[in-house]
């Protein structure tokens, strides 16, 4: 069965920094790109970029250039996402979302991790 | 970057109703690369519709889609139960890929 499994939710406090891991099952993560998106709670969906998973090659969106790192776990056939210097706005839900090979479309998502940023 | 407005803001109906979700782009959104999904309460989205029109795998026909340039609309033909849920459309032509602020769908 294909689908993205992500890590559990995590509390962190300010300053800190947080990975968040999104295993590919049931197909190769280099076959396919793989996109990062948030949601804030009670909001709707942003794109924060996305990896190319055969040339590791990120791209980011504005709001996400800096703090925000995507990378691969080729060995264990996840992406990562790690988010350094976090704050409290950082509180989300952070979801991967797999590139079709083909149309392009986001047309597997992770579950999803929530990301609590709290003192 | 291209703006994706929604209208309703919420829409309220029975089941066996039909819906109709509208989404307008600030600007032309060219090669269909459209595509709307659907998110119920605590879970992840889902894809339901790509390439403006095309049923993602597993999405029943009462699902339909269309539209070019800048509007764009989301079809439920008749209502069931699990349809109701929050609607976000997703244009994915031009960096950044942007969604709706999203339409949610409630029962009446």
């Amino acid at each position: 069965q294909v689908q993205l499994v992500q890590s559990g939710s995590e509390l962190k406090k300010p300053g800190a920094s947080v990975k968040v891991s999104c295993r590919a099952s049931g197909y190769s993560l280099t076959s396919y790109g793989m996109n990062w998106v948030r949601q804030a709670p009670g909001q709707g969906l942003e794109w924060m970029g996305w990896i190319a998973t055969n040339t590791g090659n990120p791209a980011y969106a504005d709001a996400f250039r800096g703090r925000f790192v995507f990378s691969l776990d080729i060995a264990g056939n996840a992406a990562d996402l790690e988010i350094s210097s976090l704050q409290a706005e950082d509180t989300a839900v952070y979801y991967c979302a797999r590139k079709n090979l083909f149309s392009d479309a986001f047309d597997i998502w992770g579950q999803g991790t929530m990301i609590t940023v709290s003192s | 970057e291209i703006v994706l407005t929604q209208s309703p803001g919420t829409l309220s109906l029975s089941p066996g109703e039909r819906a109709t979700l509208s989404c307008r782009a600030s600007h032309t959104v060219n090669n269909n690369r459209f595509a709307w999904c659907q998110q119920k309460p605590g879970q992840a989205p889902r894809l339901l519709i790509y390439g403006t029109s095309n049923r993602a795998t597993g999405i029943p026909d009462r699902f339909r889609a269309s539209g070019s340039g800048t509007d764009f609309t989301l079809t439920i033909t008749r209502l069931e139960p699990e349809d109701f849920a929050v609607y976000y459309c997703q244009q994915y032509e031009i960096a950044p890929v942007t969604f709706g602020q999203g339409t949610r769908l409630e029962l009446k």
